[in-house]
């Protein structure tokens, strides 16, 4: 079974302050994907990885930056948290080209509910 | 610009019944389908998918359906269970970059099957 694992199930933070979301997983996928959730949004793509330091910018990325240093931990940066950024954030990865329609599915974390007051 | 909509927020069903969940999306270039169940502060998980090539996949009690001329997929759950209460959410598929395939949400529907 695939397993995405995100650090922190609820953060409260304060306007200004960086914040630091973690993801990790255990199937050596070569792609990974932020997205947050909002209601009546549906889920909505930030960043996307599909390698160790390669990023690409999804359909909302204004506010926020990625890290990937290893290939199963794919970190995501509220450089400065307004309170726009309260949101579910979701972490999930998926299997790399070549892996016919396996690579379509996207297996997702548990989630990180995060307040900015 | 929503590409994938689910026009229905909330459903509501009888215990034993067919839900039917419906989803339009607009953008032709879409080539794999999904479903995905959200139970509340869980993830998504990975219900049933449907390639643009087929119109018709099931599993078990789930059924896909993709008429491709109207843009339109409908999820059909039967029979409806207690456990199947959760939010669904349409996700259509599409190549993004680097060889990736990027997916295209759809609001959510929250279906709530009554005893």
């Amino acid at each position: 079974d695939v397993k995405v694992t995100q650090s922190s199930r609820y953060l409260v933070k304060r306007t200004g302050e960086k914040v630091f979301l973690e993801c990790v997983q255990d199937m050596d996928h070569e792609n990974m994907f932020w997205y947050r959730q909002d209601p009546g949004l549906g889920l909505r793509l930030i960043y996307f990885s599909y390698d160790v330091k390669m990023k690409e910018k999804g359909d909302i990325p204004e506010g926020y930056s990625v890290s990937r240093e290893k290939k199963e931990r794919f970190s995501l940066i509220l450089e400065s948290a307004s309170t726009n950024q309260t949101s579910m954030y979701l972490c999930a990865s998926s299997l790399p080209p070549g892996q016919g329609l396996a690579k379509n599915i996207q297996y997702f974390g548990a989630g990180t509910r995060l307040s900015v007051l | 610009d929503q590409q994938v909509k689910q026009n229905s927020p909330s459903l509501s069903v009888q215990e034993g019944r067919i839900s039917i969940l419906n989803c339009d999306y607009t953008n032709s270039m879409f080539d794999y389908f999904l479903w995905y169940k959200k139970y509340p502060a869980e993830g998504p998980t990975f219900l049933i998918s449907i390639s643009s090539i087929k119109d018709k996949n099931e599993d078990g009690r789930f059924t896909v359906f993709l008429n491709k001329s109207a843009k339109h997929l409908s999820l059909h759950i039967v029979p409806s269970q207690p456990g199947d209460s959760a939010v669904y959410f349409c996700a259509a598929s599409a190549l993004f970059t680097q060889g990736a395939q990027k997916l295209v949400f759809g609001q959510g529907t929250r279906l709530t099957i009554n005893p």
